[in-house]
C-alpha cells in the first residue's frame, strides 16, 4: 500500500531547461510535504517543503506546488543544471503524534545533460 | 557541523548471522529512524524511536529489532540475516519537527 507515489522512475532533461518531478499521495491526513535529494553513496538531503495551508513554495531555482484536491505535488527546477542530477524523493507527514515520521515515495532519477 | 554517523559504509554478512547496524547523532535529537532503500520501492521505515528506550514499528519491521539505550545511539539488529535483507540502510534523526538529518548509509549484502 504505497501512500506516496512517484510514477516516473526517471527523467532526462537538457541543461537550462525546466525539470518537473511529480508526486501523488492517497492519505488525506498528510499535511506537510517535503522533497529530498540523494546522490549515490550519500544520505538524502532536504531540499524544500510545503505545508498543506499553502499551494506554492519557492526557494531559488526550486519551486514546489501542491494541489490538495488532486492529492498531487510537483517540484520544478528552473533552470536545470548538471549538478542537479540525483535521485529525488517526495515525502509526507501526517502531523499529530506521528513524531515526525515521514512516508517516502519510490524516487525519481533526474539526469541533466550538459 | 551536525552529524549522523553510521558505523559502516559497506558490510557483507552470511545468511543466519546476527547483524548490528549502529547509528550515532550529535544533535541531541529526540527522534531517530531506520529506513531501507531499495530500487523501485524508495525509502521504507523499519523502526523509529522518539525517546530513550522507546521504539515503534514502522512499515516493515519483520526480521528486525532495535535498541536505544542512550539518546544519541540507535541500533538496528537483524536477528538472523537473510538474502532479502540485502539493501541500503539509512539512519536519520530529527528534533520535534520534521528536519531529518540522514547518515550516509550502510550498504549491506547478505550472502
Amino acid at each position: 500500500d504505497q501512500q506516496v507515489k512517484q510514477n516516473s522512475p526517471s527523467l532526462s532533461v537538457q541543461e537550462g531547461r525546466i525539470s518537473i518531478l511529480n508526486c501523488d499521495y492517497t492519505n488525506s491526513m498528510f499535511d506537510y510535504f517535503l522533497w529530498y535529494k540523494k546522490y549515490p553513496a550519500e544520505g538524502p538531503t532536504f531540499l524544500i517543503s510545503i505545508s498543506s495551508i499553502k499551494d506554492k513554495n519557492e526557494d531559488g531555482r526550486f519551486t514546489v506546488f501542491l494541489n490538495k484536491s488532486a492529492k498531487h505535488l510537483s517540484l520544478h527546477i528552473v533552470p536545470s543544471q548538471p549538478g542537479d542530477s540525483a535521485v529525488y524523493f517526495c515525502a509526507a507527514n501526517a502531523g499529530g503524534t506521528s513524531y515526525g515520521k515521514l512516508t517516502f515515495g519510490q524516487g525519481t532519477i533526474l539526469t541533466v545533460h550538459p | 557541523d551536525v552529524k549522523v554517523t553510521q558505523s559502516s559504509r559497506y558490510l557483507v554478512k552470511r545468511t543466519g548471522e546476527k547483524v548490528f547496524l549502529e547509528c550515532v547523532q550529535d544533535m541531541d535529537h529526540e527522534n531517530m529512524f531506520w529506513y531501507r532503500q531499495d530500487p523501485g520501492l524508495g525509502l521504507r521505515l523499519i523502526y523509529f524511536s522518539y525517546d530513550v528506550k522507546m521504539k515503534e514499528k514502522g512499515d516493515i519491521p519483520e526480521g528486525y529489532s532495535v535498541s536505544r539505550e542512550k539518546k544519541e545511539r540507535f541500533s538496528l539488529i537483524l536477528e538472523s540475516a537473510s538474502t532479502n535483507q540485502t539493501s541500503m540502510y539509512l539512519c536519520a534523526s530529527s528534533l520535534r519537527g520534521l528536519g531529518y538529518t540522514f547518515g550516509s548509509g550502510t550498504r549491506l549484502t547478505v550472502v
